[in-house]
């Protein structure tokens, strides 16, 4: 069966620090990947997708910036963090031979930015 | 205006109630429709599918009307465990693009005893 993994949980960061969260999935291959951020009182934003390694497609300028090294594995970055990339950050796999297949998603990040 | 929206509500409603979400969507093209249930501070799950027919899980029904471009979730015989966070969610991919989407942001749904 799939699983994914998300980490780390929870995180408190000043701000201008870097950053890094790792998703791996396990059970799959060449799954679409997805890192999505739900700030306190909104929806859900999506912020990258992924398709494959290195085809990355971002929905939103901004300082964050994902990698996917390995097929299975999707890491959202920043150099510098500000006060407004504080939230809820989640990864999540879908299969790929499914057009908008069902999501599956990590436990979550819940990034506080100080 | 948005790609998903929906009524954030809250929607408070007694044990055994009928209670329906709606949700609007922006792009017609859009392929495929889902409703997530979010617990609070827990990451969304896959309520259902939506087809263009309709379809019916146990005491959930969803709707779509392409031609209004709108979805539609109604829970029969409400139960305290319903309650959670219901996220309309739209595929906006075209082709190749499987990965597009987007989630509205949720409606608030509390079950009294």
């Amino acid at each position: 069966s799939q699983t994914i993994h998300q980490w780390p949980a929870t995180l408190v960061q000043p701000v201008g620090s870097p950053l890094s969260l790792e998703c791996t999935v396990e059970g799959t291959s060449n799954p679409n990947l997805y890192w999505y951020r739900q700030a306190a009182g909104r929806g859900l934003q999506l912020l990258f997708y992924s398709i494959g390694i290195d085809q990355i497609s971002s929905e939103v300028p901004q300082n964050l910036s994902a990698s996917r090294p390995q097929d299975r594995q999707f890491i959202l970055s920043s150099k510098k963090l500000l006060l407004s990339d504080s939230g809820f950050y989640l990864c999540a796999w879908s299969l790929p031979q499914v057009p908008g297949g069902t999501l599956h998603f990590g436990n979550g990040t819940r990034l506080t930015v100080t | 205006r948005k790609e998903v929206e929906q009524d954030p509500g809250p929607f408070n409603v007694p044990e055994g109630a009928t209670v329906a979400f709606n949700c609007t969507y922006s792009n017609s093209a859009s392929q495929s429709f889902f409703w997530y249930r979010q617990d609070c501070r827990k990451e969304p799950k896959l309520l259902m599918s939506v087809y263009s027919s309709g379809n019916e899980d146990g005491r959930f029904t969803a709707q779509l009307n392409r031609a209004s471009q709108y979805i539609s979730l109604l829970i029969r015989d409400s139960k305290l465990s319903d309650s959670a966070t219901y996220l309309c969610v739209v595929n906006m991919g075209r082709g190749s693009t499987l990965g597009r989407l987007y989630f509205g942001r949720g409606t608030q749904l509390t079950v009294w005893p």
